[in-house]
C-alpha cells in the first residue's frame, strides 16, 4: 500500500463500551507501533510488535488495553470498558525492521469517549 | 532509562531566524536518534536522523548536532520559515533488544512572518 492506513479516522463511543481500532501497515514492514497522543501532548508509547517476537507491551496503561497483530500484518488495538480519559488520537506506525529504521505513521484515529 | 527529555516546550522564532530544540537521553544503549515533524491533524513524519558515530548531520536547512559524552542532541533549523511551524519530536531507539522508538514530549514551533 501507499502508506499506513488507520480506521476509523474518528470514533465517538459511550463510556463503558468497547472499541477496536485498526491499523494496516506498509507491506513488508516487520515492525509495528501503537502510540497515543492526547490533545497538544507528546507521543505515549503503547505497544510494539517486531516480526514473530513477543510484543513489547510495556506501555499499555491498563489491562483494558490490548492489541494483536495477525499474520504479521494488520493490527487491532482494543480498548475495553472505555473511560473518558481514553479520549485521544491513537497513532499507528510501521517500519521495515524497527530499531534504527524510519517509522511511517498513519493519520491516526481520534477517539472521543462521551 | 527509557526517557528522552525535550526542551523547550514551545518556541517562537522570527522568519529567517534559527530555531534550536534540545533533547537529552539516559540510556547509553540508544544508537539511533531521529527527529519527527508533525503538522496539525497529521501523523509525525521523519525529518532527519543521526547515529552516534557522527557528531553532526545536515540536510538542507536542518542540522542535528550530537554530543555522545553529554548524551544530548539538538535540532537546528536555519533560515526558519513560516512553513516550518509545526510540532517537532526527538526520539531514540536501539538496533537490538528493545527496539521501540521512545519519543520526547515535543516542541511546538511557531515561525512568525
Amino acid at each position: 500500500g501507499a502508506g499506513v492506513s488507520q480506521s476509523p479516522s474518528n470514533k465517538v463511543t459511550e463510556k463503558g463500551k468497547d472499541v477496536e481500532l485498526r491499523c494496516d501497515p506498509i507491506s513488508g514492514h516487520t515492525a509495528l507501533y501503537w502510540y497515543r497522543q492526547s490533545l497538544g501532548q507528546g507521543l505515549e508509547f503503547l505497544i510494539y510488535f517486531q516480526g514473530n517476537s513477543a510484543p513489547d507491551k510495556s506501555g499499555l496503561p491498563s489491562d483494558r488495553f490490548s492489541a494483536e497483530r495477525t499474520g504479521g500484518s494488520v493490527s487491532t488495538l482494543t480498548i475495553q470498558r472505555t473511560q473518558q480519559e481514553d479520549s485521544a488520537v491513537y497513532l499507528c506506525a510501521s517500519s521495515l525492521q524497527g530499531g534504527g529504521t524510519e517509522a511511517f505513521f498513519g493519520q491516526g484515529t481520534r477517539l472521543t469517549v462521551v | 532509562q527509557q526517557q528522552v527529555k525535550q526542551s523547550p516546550q514551545s518556541l517562537i522564532v522570527q522568519k529567517g531566524g534559527i530555531s534550536i530544540i534540545n533533547c537529552a537521553y539516559e540510556n547509553t544503549a540508544f544508537d539511533y536518534f531521529p527527529w519527527y515533524q508533525q503538522f496539525p491533524g497529521k501523523g509525525p513524519a521523519l525529518l532527519i536522523a543521526i547515529r552516534p558515530d557522527v557528531s553532526e548531520k545536515k540536510e538542507g536547512r536542518f542540522t542535528i548536532s550530537f554530543n555522545k559524552s553529554a548524551k544530548q542532541f539538538s535540532l537546528h533549523i536555519m533560515d526558519s520559515q513560516p512553513g516550518d511551524s509545526a510540532t517537532y519530536f526527538c526520539a531514540a531507539s536501539r538496533d537490538t533488544g528493545r527496539r521501540a522508538l521512545t519519543f520526547g514530549s515535543g516542541t511546538r514551533l511557531q515561525v512568525q512572518p
